[in-house]
Protein backbone atom coordinates (compact mmCIF):
# COMPACT_ATOMS: atom_id res chain seq x y z
CA UNK A 1 0.00 0.00 0.00
CA UNK A 2 1.08 3.24 -0.73
CA UNK A 3 2.70 5.46 2.05
CA UNK A 4 3.74 9.06 1.85
CA UNK A 5 5.70 11.18 3.90
CA UNK A 6 6.65 14.62 4.19
CA UNK A 7 9.71 15.92 6.07
CA UNK A 8 9.65 18.68 8.08
CA UNK A 9 6.39 18.67 9.98
CA UNK A 10 6.89 22.24 10.43
CA UNK A 11 9.27 24.51 9.32
CA UNK A 12 9.95 28.38 10.11
CA UNK A 13 11.95 30.88 7.77
CA UNK A 14 12.61 34.52 7.62
CA UNK A 15 11.47 36.13 5.18
CA UNK A 16 13.62 36.09 1.60
CA UNK A 17 14.78 32.75 2.32
CA UNK A 18 14.87 29.80 -0.25
CA UNK A 19 13.61 26.50 0.56
CA UNK A 20 12.90 23.07 0.19
CA UNK A 21 10.23 21.08 1.02
CA UNK A 22 10.37 17.12 0.75
CA UNK A 23 7.91 14.69 -0.08
CA UNK A 24 8.84 10.32 -0.33
CA UNK A 25 6.84 8.11 -1.47
CA UNK A 26 7.18 3.96 -0.85
CA UNK A 27 5.84 2.44 -4.56
CA UNK A 28 7.49 3.97 -7.36
CA UNK A 29 4.87 2.65 -9.78
CA UNK A 30 3.04 6.49 -10.15
CA UNK A 31 1.02 7.65 -12.06
CA UNK A 32 2.09 11.59 -11.15
CA UNK A 33 2.29 13.83 -8.77
CA UNK A 34 0.83 16.42 -7.17
CA UNK A 35 1.57 19.36 -4.84
CA UNK A 36 -1.03 21.70 -3.00
CA UNK A 37 -1.01 24.13 -0.51
CA UNK A 38 -3.71 24.50 2.27
CA UNK A 39 -4.90 27.96 4.56
CA UNK A 40 -6.27 27.47 7.97
CA UNK A 41 -9.79 26.31 7.54
CA UNK A 42 -10.10 26.35 3.81
CA UNK A 43 -9.78 23.59 1.16
CA UNK A 44 -6.90 22.51 -0.74
CA UNK A 45 -5.10 25.21 -3.90
CA UNK A 46 -3.35 23.20 -6.70
CA UNK A 47 0.04 24.23 -6.92
CA UNK A 48 2.02 21.68 -9.24
CA UNK A 49 1.37 18.27 -11.31
CA UNK A 50 4.38 16.35 -12.44
CA UNK A 51 3.64 13.44 -14.69
CA UNK A 52 4.97 10.28 -14.10
CA UNK A 53 7.54 10.63 -17.09
CA UNK A 54 8.61 14.62 -16.35
CA UNK A 55 11.48 15.54 -13.61
CA UNK A 56 10.51 19.08 -12.92
CA UNK A 57 8.06 21.51 -13.30
CA UNK A 58 8.01 25.07 -12.60
CA UNK A 59 5.23 28.07 -12.04
CA UNK A 60 6.79 31.39 -11.00
CA UNK A 61 8.45 31.22 -7.48
CA UNK A 62 7.85 27.07 -7.40
CA UNK A 63 9.97 24.57 -8.55
CA UNK A 64 8.62 21.00 -8.23
CA UNK A 65 10.87 17.92 -8.91
CA UNK A 66 10.65 14.21 -8.98
CA UNK A 67 12.62 11.11 -8.82
CA UNK A 68 10.26 7.70 -9.39
CA UNK A 69 13.33 5.69 -8.79
CA UNK A 70 14.16 7.07 -5.60
CA UNK A 71 10.57 7.84 -4.62
CA UNK A 72 11.40 11.30 -3.89
CA UNK A 73 9.76 14.70 -5.04
CA UNK A 74 11.11 18.19 -3.83
CA UNK A 75 9.40 21.72 -3.50
CA UNK A 76 11.24 24.92 -4.24
CA UNK A 77 10.21 28.06 -3.30
CA UNK A 78 12.17 30.77 -4.00
CA UNK A 79 12.43 34.15 -2.23
CA UNK A 80 9.72 33.18 0.16
CA UNK A 81 7.34 35.98 1.59
CA UNK A 82 4.57 36.20 4.52
CA UNK A 83 2.15 35.10 1.72
CA UNK A 84 4.03 31.25 1.57
CA UNK A 85 2.64 30.86 4.82
CA UNK A 86 0.49 27.88 4.77
CA UNK A 87 0.70 24.12 4.77
CA UNK A 88 1.79 22.07 1.89
CA UNK A 89 0.88 18.73 0.74
CA UNK A 90 2.48 16.18 -2.00
CA UNK A 91 -0.16 13.81 -3.39
CA UNK A 92 0.25 10.70 -5.21
CA UNK A 93 -1.69 8.89 -7.49
CA UNK A 94 -1.19 5.16 -8.58
CA UNK A 95 -1.91 3.42 -11.99
CA UNK A 96 -5.17 4.59 -13.12
CA UNK A 97 -4.42 7.95 -12.05
CA UNK A 98 -7.71 8.36 -10.37
CA UNK A 99 -7.27 8.97 -6.93
CA UNK A 100 -4.66 10.05 -5.24
CA UNK A 101 -2.71 9.43 -1.38
CA UNK A 102 -1.89 12.28 0.45
CA UNK A 103 1.26 13.23 2.31
CA UNK A 104 0.56 15.16 6.42
CA UNK A 105 1.65 18.28 4.96
CA UNK A 106 4.62 20.61 5.95
CA UNK A 107 3.25 23.57 7.59
CA UNK A 108 5.49 26.42 6.47
CA UNK A 109 5.75 29.81 8.66
CA UNK A 110 7.76 32.62 7.04
CA UNK A 111 8.22 35.66 8.85
CA UNK A 112 8.41 39.19 7.82
CA UNK B 1 -10.91 28.61 -14.08
CA UNK B 2 -12.14 25.38 -12.12
CA UNK B 3 -14.38 26.08 -9.72
CA UNK B 4 -15.81 23.40 -7.08
CA UNK B 5 -18.72 24.66 -4.63
CA UNK B 6 -19.72 22.93 -1.68
CA UNK B 7 -23.03 23.18 -0.25
CA UNK B 8 -21.91 24.72 3.23
CA UNK B 9 -19.06 26.10 4.68
CA UNK B 10 -19.93 25.15 8.71
CA UNK B 11 -22.81 22.71 9.34
CA UNK B 12 -24.15 21.40 12.73
CA UNK B 13 -25.91 17.93 13.30
CA UNK B 14 -26.92 16.00 16.00
CA UNK B 15 -26.32 12.40 16.73
CA UNK B 16 -28.69 9.92 14.33
CA UNK B 17 -29.64 12.68 11.99
CA UNK B 18 -29.28 12.34 8.34
CA UNK B 19 -26.85 14.51 6.67
CA UNK B 20 -26.29 15.71 3.15
CA UNK B 21 -23.56 17.24 2.09
CA UNK B 22 -23.19 18.47 -1.59
CA UNK B 23 -20.74 18.97 -3.90
CA UNK B 24 -20.80 20.49 -7.73
CA UNK B 25 -18.31 21.30 -10.32
CA UNK B 26 -18.84 23.52 -12.91
CA UNK B 27 -15.70 22.18 -15.60
CA UNK B 28 -17.65 19.11 -16.75
CA UNK B 29 -15.12 16.59 -15.10
CA UNK B 30 -15.67 12.93 -14.80
CA UNK B 31 -14.06 11.97 -11.63
CA UNK B 32 -15.48 13.25 -8.32
CA UNK B 33 -13.64 12.54 -5.02
CA UNK B 34 -15.09 13.15 -1.29
CA UNK B 35 -11.95 12.90 1.54
CA UNK B 36 -12.14 14.01 5.43
CA UNK B 37 -9.41 15.39 6.93
CA UNK B 38 -8.55 15.22 10.63
CA UNK B 39 -5.52 16.49 12.74
CA UNK B 40 -2.93 13.85 12.83
CA UNK B 41 -4.69 11.51 10.24
CA UNK B 42 -4.35 13.94 7.11
CA UNK B 43 -6.77 13.50 4.21
CA UNK B 44 -8.66 9.93 3.63
CA UNK B 45 -10.69 9.14 0.76
CA UNK B 46 -14.06 8.35 1.58
CA UNK B 47 -15.59 7.63 -1.86
CA UNK B 48 -15.02 8.62 -5.52
CA UNK B 49 -16.84 8.42 -8.58
CA UNK B 50 -15.40 8.32 -12.29
CA UNK B 51 -19.04 8.69 -13.98
CA UNK B 52 -23.02 9.28 -13.51
CA UNK B 53 -24.32 6.75 -11.25
CA UNK B 54 -20.66 5.03 -10.68
CA UNK B 55 -18.96 5.09 -7.19
CA UNK B 56 -15.93 3.18 -5.45
CA UNK B 57 -15.42 3.03 -2.31
CA UNK B 58 -12.22 4.63 -0.91
CA UNK B 59 -10.48 3.62 1.93
CA UNK B 60 -13.01 4.50 4.60
CA UNK B 61 -16.78 4.07 3.48
CA UNK B 62 -18.02 2.97 6.50
CA UNK B 63 -20.67 5.20 7.56
CA UNK B 64 -21.11 6.97 4.77
CA UNK B 65 -23.15 6.53 0.95
CA UNK B 66 -22.84 8.91 -1.90
CA UNK B 67 -24.57 9.89 -4.61
CA UNK B 68 -24.04 10.94 -8.30
CA UNK B 69 -27.30 11.73 -10.46
CA UNK B 70 -25.85 14.11 -12.48
CA UNK B 71 -22.17 14.57 -13.96
CA UNK B 72 -21.87 17.86 -12.22
CA UNK B 73 -23.08 17.36 -8.95
CA UNK B 74 -21.75 14.68 -6.23
CA UNK B 75 -23.45 14.15 -2.76
CA UNK B 76 -22.01 12.43 0.75
CA UNK B 77 -24.41 11.03 2.66
CA UNK B 78 -24.26 10.47 6.30
CA UNK B 79 -27.17 7.79 6.92
CA UNK B 80 -27.07 8.68 10.93
CA UNK B 81 -24.41 11.05 11.68
CA UNK B 82 -22.15 10.35 14.58
CA UNK B 83 -19.94 11.93 16.84
CA UNK B 84 -17.09 10.45 15.34
CA UNK B 85 -17.64 11.92 12.21
CA UNK B 86 -17.19 15.22 13.18
CA UNK B 87 -15.07 16.62 10.50
CA UNK B 88 -13.71 18.48 7.92
CA UNK B 89 -15.31 17.20 4.71
CA UNK B 90 -13.61 18.33 1.07
CA UNK B 91 -14.66 17.67 -2.22
CA UNK B 92 -12.27 17.03 -5.53
CA UNK B 93 -12.55 17.04 -8.84
CA UNK B 94 -10.14 16.05 -12.32
CA UNK B 95 -11.40 15.49 -15.52
CA UNK B 96 -10.25 12.47 -16.54
CA UNK B 97 -9.34 9.43 -14.58
CA UNK B 98 -9.80 5.53 -15.16
CA UNK B 99 -9.58 5.86 -19.33
CA UNK B 100 -6.84 9.13 -18.97
CA UNK B 101 -4.27 8.78 -21.76
CA UNK B 102 -2.59 12.10 -20.90
CA UNK B 103 -1.86 12.23 -16.73
CA UNK B 104 -1.93 15.65 -16.52
CA UNK B 105 -5.57 15.36 -16.92
CA UNK B 106 -6.13 13.88 -13.40
CA UNK B 107 -5.16 17.15 -12.00
CA UNK B 108 -7.46 17.40 -8.61
CA UNK B 109 -9.32 20.52 -7.49
CA UNK B 110 -10.80 20.84 -4.41
CA UNK B 111 -13.93 22.79 -2.95
CA UNK B 112 -13.40 25.24 0.20
CA UNK B 113 -14.37 22.15 2.36
CA UNK B 114 -17.11 22.05 5.13
CA UNK B 115 -16.56 21.94 8.59
CA UNK B 116 -19.41 19.07 9.97
CA UNK B 117 -19.91 19.16 13.37
CA UNK B 118 -21.99 16.39 15.37
CA UNK B 119 -23.24 17.11 18.43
Amino acid sequence: KQEVTQIPAALSVPEGENLVLNCSFTDSAIYNLQWFRQDPGKGLTSLLLIQSSQREQTSGRLNASLDKSSGRSTLYIAASQPGDSATYLCAVSGNYGQNFVFGPGTRLSVLP
Amino acid sequence: DVKVTQSSRYLVKRTGEKVFLECVQDMDHENMFWYRQDPGLGLRLIYFSYDVKMKEKGDIPEGYSVSREKKERFSLILESASTNQTSMYLCASSLVGRWATQSSYNEQFFGPGTRLTVL
